[in-house]
C-alpha cells in the first residue's frame, strides 16, 4: 500500500532562518505531488505541485520554493522565513483523482 | 473558482443529523469529501463521479445532483468522533488543478 511521510512533525524557527521540509511517498511511482499550507483555522492553500522529477509549478509567489530531486521525494524550502510562513504544511499525492495527505508539519516562526 | 460550502459552521448534539452542502457555479467533473480533525491532516471520505449518484459510508453518505453543480454530505445520528472541518474538493476543469471548498466546521456535543 501507499504511504506518505513528512518530517519534521513540528518545527520552531526564528524569522530569517532557512527552512527545509521533506515529503516522501512509498508504494507508488511517478506520483503527482503537492504542497499545501493551512493557516490556523483556515482552508488549504496550494503552494506547489509537481508531475515529475524537476517539474515544479508554483501557485503563489512568495519566499518559498520547492524541488523534486527524486521521483518520490518533494522538498519545500525557504532561504529566509517570515512570520507569515507559520502554519500547517501538508504534502499530498493523487491516486485515482483523489488527494491523500501526509501527516503534516506544524511550523511556528518566531 | 472555489466551491462554496454551507453552513460555515454547525453545532450538534450526539444523535442529531446534519447536512453540508458544496456548490459550484459550473458543473464539476467529480466531488470528493474530506474530514479534518483539529491538528491533523484531512482524511478522504468518499468520491462521487456521476450526476445523480449517491454513496454511503456507515452513517455518512453523500449525493451529487443531476447537473453536477452541487453535492451534499449527510451525517446521520452524529457521534462525537464526527467533529472536525469538512471540505469538498474537485478538479478545476479550466486549470486542471485541485481546489477545495470553503470548509464547514462541525462540532458534536455530548
Amino acid at each position: 500500500s501507499q504511504t506518505i511521510h513528512q518530517w519534521p512533525a513540528t518545527l520552531v524557527q526564528p524569522v530569517g532562518s532557512p527552512l527545509s521540509l521533506e515529503c516522501t511517498v512509498e508504494g507508488t511511482s511517478n506520483p503527482n505531488l503537492y504542497w499545501y499550507r493551512q493557516a490556523a483555522g483556515r482552508g488549504l492553500q496550494l503552494l506547489f505541485y509537481s508531475v515529475g522529477i524537476g517539474q515544479i509549478s508554483s501557485e503563489v509567489p512568495q519566499n518559498l520554493s520547492a524541488s523534486r530531486p527524486q521521483d518520490r521525494q518533494f522538498i519545500l524550502s525557504s532561504k529566509k522565513l517570515l512570520l507569515s510562513d507559520s502554519g500547517f504544511y501538508l504534502c499530498a499525492w493523487t491516486a485515482e483523482e483523489t488527494q491523500y495527505f501526509g501527516p503534516g508539519t506544524r511550523l511556528l516562526v518566531l | 473558482q472555489q466551491p462554496v460550502q454551507s453552513p460555515q459552521a454547525v453545532i450538534l448534539r450526539e444523535g442529531e443529523d446534519a447536512v453540508i452542502n458544496c456548490s459550484s457555479s459550473k458543473a464539476l467533473y467529480s466531488v470528493h469529501w474530506y474530514r479534518q480533525k483539529h491538528g491533523e491532516a484531512p482524511v478522504f471520505l468518499m468520491i462521487l463521479l456521476k450526476g445523480g449518484e449517491q454513496k454511503g459510508h456507515e452513517k455518512i453518505s453523500a449525493s451529487f445532483n443531476e447537473k453536477k453543480q452541487q453535492s451534499s454530505l449527510y451525517l446521520t445520528a452524529s457521534q462525537l468522533s464526527y467533529s472536525g472541518t469538512y471540505f469538498c474538493g474537485t478538479w478545476d476543469s479550466g486549470t486542471y488543478k485541485y481546489i477545495f471548498g470553503t470548509g464547514t466546521r462541525l462540532k458534536v456535543l455530548a
